[in-house]
């Protein structure tokens, strides 16, 4: 079973400022890494994912997020936020190909990112 | 391309009544198909996954079904509501197999339980 931790529940940062989302994991076997957004009222968004090969991922919104085996973590980055960043922000784990686990996602409790004027 | 559709957008229900949503996926085949519960301040909890029609597999035991009548349709039903039924239901969408799961969410349907 994998479980996902992240460290922090709300984010507050300055515009134009850059921010990171911590995330860990855990798992006894490979495993596949997803963030996703979730604006309000509305379903989640895939932002990056990170399945084999280079440990830094880039997504849509000008996101990165770096996978580290050996810390188990693949925090979310982002070199300078604007207003339209604000929403909350999933890390994911699912098991990596060939298991029987079907894909299936847990998820950490979730970061609100709130970006001010 | 695929689209994933979840109806209603919103439901108020009272306690005691029975409850029915639906996802349905256009463009593609075969998906595995997922429902997910959001509750207030709380993270995403899976509930039911199908891999093929008539094949649910239930993560959490609750006051909650799934069905799975049509290839690209998923339904979430309950016979008797509860309060701590409301939340936010999403359903999403992967390719089918064991392979690479990434998974497309839904709209979400917010449902209200008085």
């Amino acid at each position: 079973a994998q479980s996902v931790t992240q460290l922090d529940s709300q984010v507050p940062v300055f515009e134009e400022a850059p921010v990171e989302l911590r995330c860990n994991y855990s798992s006894s076997v490979s495993v596949y890494l997803f963030w996703y957004v979730q604006y309000p009222n509305q379903g989640l968004q895939l932002l990056l994912k990170y399945l084999s090969g280079s440990t830094l991922v880039k997504g849509i919104n000008g996101f990165e997020a770096e996978f580290n085996k050996s810390q188990t973590s693949f925090h979310l980055r982002k070199p300078s936020v604007h207003i339209s960043d604000t929403a909350e922000y999933f890390c994911a784990v699912s098991e990596a190909a060939g298991g029987t686990s079907y894909g299936k996602l847990t998820f950490g409790q979730g970061t609100i990112l709130t970006v001010h004027p | 391309s695929q689209t994933i559709h979840q109806w209603p957008a919103t439901l108020v229900q009272p306690v005691g009544s029975p409850l029915s949503l639906e996802c349905t996926v256009e463009g593609t085949s075969n998906p595995n198909l997922y429902w997910y519960r959001q509750a207030a301040g709380r993270g995403l909890q899976l509930l039911f996954y199908s891999v093929g029609i008539g094949q649910i597999s239930s993560e959490v035991p609750q006051n909650l079904s799934a069905s799975r009548p049509q290839d690209r349709q998923f339904i979430l039903s309950s016979k008797k509501l509860l309060l701590s039924d409301s939340g936010f239901y999403l359903c999403a969408w992967s390719a089918p197999g064991t392979g690479v799961a990434t998974q497309y969410f839904g709209p979400g349907t917010r449902l209200l339980v008085l």
